[in-house]
């Protein structure tokens, strides 16, 4: 199975703040390569796929990059309703895991 | 709009079988482009994907779980179904339902239902 991490597990950040979560894989996999925003008690919303591409509907304030191993979700300016968990996931292969996530709270 | 809504028990007791239908509206479960999926998080946790399966009925398991698992298909009540046997306190968690998309070879899960929780408990 391919191993995902991320860092920071979690970090205080302030409004109008520039964010930045990193995702490592264990093998390369090009970029194949999911970000998931979840609020508590609530589903994961997909935010990010294929490393770079803006789902539709989400804020362009979000961005992604990297490929290979090393990628990076990025926040130019969080918003009150970004506080929440992010979770990477990788869609090279079977099992399809996920990352244990960074949580992003206020200051 | 895609919704998906999962059902099931809410309490199951160690060594039966946990039994979850997720139902789908406004989409069509039979479409060749999606892999229709389950997610678990156990509470506190992070997220575990468990399997999918396709309009044909073909399915791909996380391996960890493979030898208790089976999903189905049903595409006249648009809906597909997760069977865990064997199930102990470790397997306590939200199970979600996803709608997964494969789009220029790359796959994401892009509807989800709301989650439902099953502990695991005598």
């Amino acid at each position: 199975d391919i191993q995902m991490t991320q860092s920071p597990s979690s970090l205080s950040a302030s409004i109008g703040d520039r964010v930045s979560i990193t995702c490592r894989a264990s093998q390369s996999i090009t970029n194949f390569l999911n970000w998931y925003q979840q609020k508590p008690g609530k589903a994961p919303n997909l935010l990010i796929y294929a490393a770079s591409s803006l789902q539709s509907g989400v804020p362009s304030r979000f961005s992604g990059s990297g490929s290979g191993t090393d990628f990076t979700l990025t926040i130019s300016s969080l918003q009150p309703e970004d506080f929440a968990t992010y979770y990477c996931q990788q869609s090279y292969s079977t099992p399809r895991t996920f990352g244990p996530g960074t949580r992003v709270d206020t200051k | 709009q895609v919704q998906l809504q999962e059902s099931g028990p809410g309490l199951v007791k160690p060594s039966e079988t946990l039994s979850l239908t997720c139902t789908v509206s406004g989409g069509s479960v039979s479409s060749e482009s999606y892999y229709w999926s389950w997610i678990r998080q156990p509470p506190g946790k992070g997220l575990e994907w468990i399997a999918f399966i396709n309009h044909s009925g073909g399915t791909n398991y996380n391996l960890s779980l493979k030898s208790r698992l089976t999903m189905s298909l049903d595409t006249s009540k648009s809906q597909f179904s997760l069977k865990l046997t064997s199930v102990t306190s470790a397997d306590t968690a939200v199970y979600y339902c996803a709608r997964g998309t494969f789009s220029s070879g790359f796959f994401y899960l892009d509807y989800w239902g709301q989650g439902t929780l099953v502990t695991v408990s005598s």
